[in-house]
């Protein structure tokens, strides 16, 4: 069964920490994103790559950098984590062009206290 | 914005009944496509309909796309209580000249489905 696998399903951190969040897919796909959800905001894109090595920011990238150094890894990465970063996030992968729609993690939900 | 926007927010039937629920956009798409999430869990692919096609099913499930209209539904037909998530639509928009696969996600549809 293709998959994509979120570190963690919950976390707390403290306020200033340095979070990552791990996504690993094992169906050789070259996209890979990063989204947050948040009630009543729907989905919003944080930072995407659609290589190795290669990253595209979103609609949302402030205080958070990614690390694509492995195809199938994708990190992102809360230099300094803040309370308004606590939320739902959520890992996808697809094939380039995003043939065959997104295979989604089941959701890291973090909380910054 | 370039998000999809589904309507309507919520929709609360009984077991048997259809689900309709709709989705409209703002931009060109090379396609649309549903997903459902389950209460605190990712989103699991649905359906993918291409910007030349009218009418797609997949089981139980219907999708239309009104290009003209930009706009599309989703019925899901004999509902169960299973059928309990939040649907989403998304679109792969076509004026920004990417071929990079990056989709635009509405807020969702939360649908009820009581035993």
């Amino acid at each position: 069964d293709v998959k994509v696998t979120q570190s963690s399903r919950y976390l707390v951190k403290r306020t200033g920490e340095k979070v990552f969040l791990e996504c690993v897919q094992d169906m050789d796909h070259e996209n890979m994103f990063w989204y947050r959800q948040d009630p009543g905001l729907g989905l919003r894109l944080i930072y995407f790559s659609y290589d190795v090595k290669m990253k595209e920011k979103g609609d949302i990238p402030e205080g958070y950098s990614v690390s694509r150094e492995k195809k199938e890894r994708f990190s992102l990465i809360l230099e300094s984590a803040s309370t308004n970063q606590t939320s739902m996030y959520l890992c996808a992968s697809s094939l380039l062009g995003g043939r065959g729609g997104y295979t989604f993690g089941s959701g890291t939900r973090l909380t910054v206290v | 914005s370039q998000q999809g926007e589904e309507d309507p927010q919520a929709l609360s039937i009984q077991e048997g009944e259809n689900a309709t629920m709709n989705c409209s956009y703002k931009t060109s798409i090379n396609n649309l496509q549903w997903y459902r999430q389950n209460s605190g869990r990712g989103l699991v692919h649905l359906i993918l309909i291409r910007s030349n096609e009218r009418e797609k099913h997949s089981g139980r499930l219907r999708v239309t796309l009104d290009t003209s209209k930009k706009s599309s539904s989703l019925l899901i037909t004999a509902s169960r209580a299973a059928d309990t998530a939040s649907y989403f639509c998304a679109t792969d928009a076509r004026d920004r000249g990417s071929t990079l696969g990056r989709l635009y996600f509405g807020r969702g549809t939360q649908l009820t489905v009581w035993p």
